[in-house]
């Protein structure tokens, strides 16, 4: 079946420094990769639709220039937290959408867990 | 907007007991829905999914009926087990937007033996 990775899995940071998140399509190409943010005990929340190529798509209230989203290839997609600070502690996870297919095919990965000190 | 709402956890049952969590949706047109599982520490899975009206989604025991009268799609299982215990999460897209996925705030579920 279809697999998507995150690298790294955990990550712990000082505040003022970036960190970047992977998130790849092990065995299929991804047009799309969606990027969420969780709050512990609480659901998915939607940051940007990242599309191989172009610029990626906020939500309303995502500052793009703090998240900053890289989809380089039809494999791979970065989320680089700028300036990280401890508010920005969270567990964040990918998406991809299987290209040429129906709506509904999208995988996700583990997730990553980021904590700043 | 589009949104979904399912019943709050957690969810306490016993081993063997029918489950049933809640979920209705808010939205324009035709939306494909479905239900995830998140197990402690692990990413999200997709569960089952329905894609149109009277459509039933089912997978592992679980069971879920697009109902657009109601708009609703509720999960069942007739007999859970410890492995069930995990977060599930309801969702819908409705194929605009580039294929967005809105999520509901999950209900945590406890099976005790």
């Amino acid at each position: 079946g279809a697999v998507v990775s995150q690298h790294p899995s955990w990550v712990i940071c000082k505040s003022g420094t970036s960190v970047k998140i992977e998130c790849r399509s092990l065995d299929f190409q991804a047009t799309t990769m969606f990027w969420y943010r969780q709050f512990p005990k609480q659901s998915l929340m939607l940051m940007a639709t990242s599309n191989e190529g172009s610029k990626a798509t906020y939500e309303q209230g995502v500052e793009k220039d703090k998240f900053l989203i890289n989809h380089a290839s039809l494999t791979l997609s970065t989320l680089t937290v700028t300036s990280a600070h401890p508010e920005d502690s969270s567990f964040y996870i990918c998406s991809a959408r299987l290209a040429g297919v129906s709506v509904d095919t999208q995988y996700f990965g583990p997730g990553t867990r980021l904590t700043v000190l | 907007g589009n949104s979904v709402t399912q019943m709050e956890g957690p969810v306490t049952l016993s081993e063997e007991a029918f489950l049933t969590i809640n979920c209705t949706y808010t939205a324009t047109g035709y939306p494909s829905l479905f239900w995830y599982v998140q197990y402690p520490g692990e990413g999200l899975q997709l569960l089952l999914k329905a894609t149109k009206a009277d459509d039933k989604g089912s997978n592992k025991g679980f069971e879920a009926t697009y109902r657009k009268e109601t708009t609703s799609f509720h999960l069942e299982k007739g007999s859970v087990q410890v492995s069930d215990s995990a977060v599930y999460f309801c969702a819908l897209s409705d194929g605009t937007g580039g294929f967005k996925t809105i999520f509901g705030a999950g209900t945590r579920l406890f099976v005790k033996a």
